[in-house]
């Protein structure tokens, strides 16, 4: 069966420092995969998304990579802040059905001053 | 604030009542989404429209019922729901995705409407 993994365990980590996040995919062959963030009581706010044929993507202080060998996707927040604090969601969309946008469980952040 | 607008964003309803959702977008997108996500689980996907047409029932029990009556708009209508459909109910939107056109776009999501069935 298909599954999308993170770590469903909180992630603590120091202000100043490098978040690093995973997911892990089985039974997908994704088009793409996407990175959202959640805050609690909001809905999911897009972030990055990274093609298939892409090694890595950067916007500001984010990095994604995608190997697609691995069956994994990391995410990066580097020189973290308190405001970063919020889960973060993997998405994928299966090459053979383009509408339809699978969620992992995802990884609940949490930056200390 | 997000550009999809989610009305109520609290509902309570007995078993028997009859109730609507409501999702508004401006952004021109024609496709349109509906996911259910209970606490400490991912968002999961129950419908999609694609340019005012259903393309995607992920088996939802008939209790809701999604309506699209133009290109800006999407409904759920709920009737007889159960205590466990108790849930965030979250909109989407996306520019469409069919047939290769648009490969990469991503969802745009309203707040939601938490809803509790007593």
């Amino acid at each position: 069966s298909q599954k999308i993994e993170q770590n469903s365990e909180a992630l603590n980590i120091q202000e100043g420092k490098t978040a690093t996040l995973t997911c892990n995919y089985t039974n997908y062959s994704p088009a793409y995969l996407q990175w959202y963030r959640q805050d609690p009581g909001r809905g999911p706010v897009f972030l990055l998304l990274i093609r298939e044929n892409e090694k890595e993507k950067r916007k500001e202080r984010l990095k994604v990579t995608f190997d697609t060998t691995l069956k994994q996707s990391l995410f990066h927040i580097t020189a973290s802040q308190p405001a970063d604090s919020a889960t973060y969601l993997c998405a994928l969309v299966d090459s053979g059905g383009y509408q339809k946008v699978t969620f992992g469980i995802g990884t609940k952040l949490q930056v200390i001053p | 604030d997000t550009e999809v607008t989610q009305t109520p964003k609290h509902l309570v309803m007995g078993m028997t009542n009859k109730k609507s959702l409501k999702c508004e977008q401006h952004m021109g997108h024609r496709a349109m989404y509906w996911y259910k996500q209970k606490a400490k689980k991912p968002p999961e996907l129950m419908f999609v429209y694609s340019y005012e047409k259903l393309s995607i029932n992920e088996s939802v029990p008939s209790r809701f019922s999604p309506e699209c009556p133009n290109s800006s708009l999407l409904n759920l209508h709920l009737h007889a729901l159960q205590p466990e459909d108790s849930a965030l109910y979250l909109c989407a939107s996306s520019q469409d995705l069919r047939q290769g056109k648009v490969r990469n776009s991503p969802l745009h999501f309203g707040n939601g409407t938490r809803l509790t069935v007593t």
